[in-house]
């Protein structure tokens, strides 16, 4: 059974860029989130994709976007990046079964993306 | 809105002594909860969750969590704690209705000393 896997490992951007992260769910996963930790912090939920449709999400600027793709593999793209912005981005899968409220959907959370922004 | 306080930010346990961490939620219902570990430079690992039934869970590492409804507490537990338990712990809640996402403290870090 292959783990959530995150690329890159670490990025250095510049504010007023954009950037791309990659997320590569579990096997048999179906939905994937993200979340944003701040350093110090606990991570903040940004998004959630079922099914390719985002499902759900946080206190986050239009900036910040996603994508799901068939394989249920994900991106989040950050638009126009603030030095806020700087942090550990984790994506987490889970299975969700249609029509099931799946019980918090036990999420298994990749080892993130250092998102360093200067 | 539901929240997660975890009013320690460190704590220092010697190796073999017990280890409570606290953790205290605001939400309108009984909410799902969970605790998770994160090793430096690694993604969060679930240690245990609770969504109902017996309050006294019992999760991997030798690690318990105890829900007590009338506290709005989730203590975390670990009777004899090892070197290899240092990390920091986050204690999170997702909601009993709804799409599902999960809400984190801020963190506990431990640290372990000979």
């Amino acid at each position: 059974e292959t783990g959530v896997t995150q690329s890159p490992t670490h990025l250095i951007k510049t504010r007023g860029q954009q950037v791309t992260l990659r997320c590569s769910s579990q096997s048999g996963h179906n939905t994937v989130s993200w979340y944003q930790q701040a350093l110090g912090q606990g991570p903040q939920f940004i998004f959630q994709y079922y099914r390719e449709e985002e499902n759900g999400r946080g206190n986050f600027p239009p900036r910040f976007s996603g994508l799901q793709f068939p394989n249920y593999s994900s991106e989040l793209n950050v638009n126009a990046l603030e030095l806020d912005d700087s942090a550990l981005y984790l994506c987490a899968s889970s299975k969700k079964l249609a029509g099931v409220r799946s019980v918090a959907d036990e999420q298994y959370f990749g080892p993130g993306t250092r998102l360093t922004v200067t | 809105a539901q929240s997660v306080t975890q009013p320690d930010i460190h704590i220092t346990v010697s190796e073999g002594a017990s280890l409570e961490l606290r953790c205290n939620y605001s939400y309108g219902a009984t909410p799902y909860l969970f605790w998770y570990v994160q090793s430096p430079g690694q993604g969060l690992q679930l240690l245990l969750k609770y969504f109902s039934g017996d309050t006294l869970v019992q999760g991997i590492k030798g690690f318990e969590a105890e829900f007590k409804r009338s506290q709005s507490s989730f203590n975390l537990r670990k009777p004899s704690v090892h070197w290899s338990d240092a990390a920091e712990y986050f204690c999170a809640v997702a909601p009993s209705s709804g799409y599902s996402t999960l809400t984190f403290g801020k963190g506990t870090m431990l640290l372990v000393s000979p």
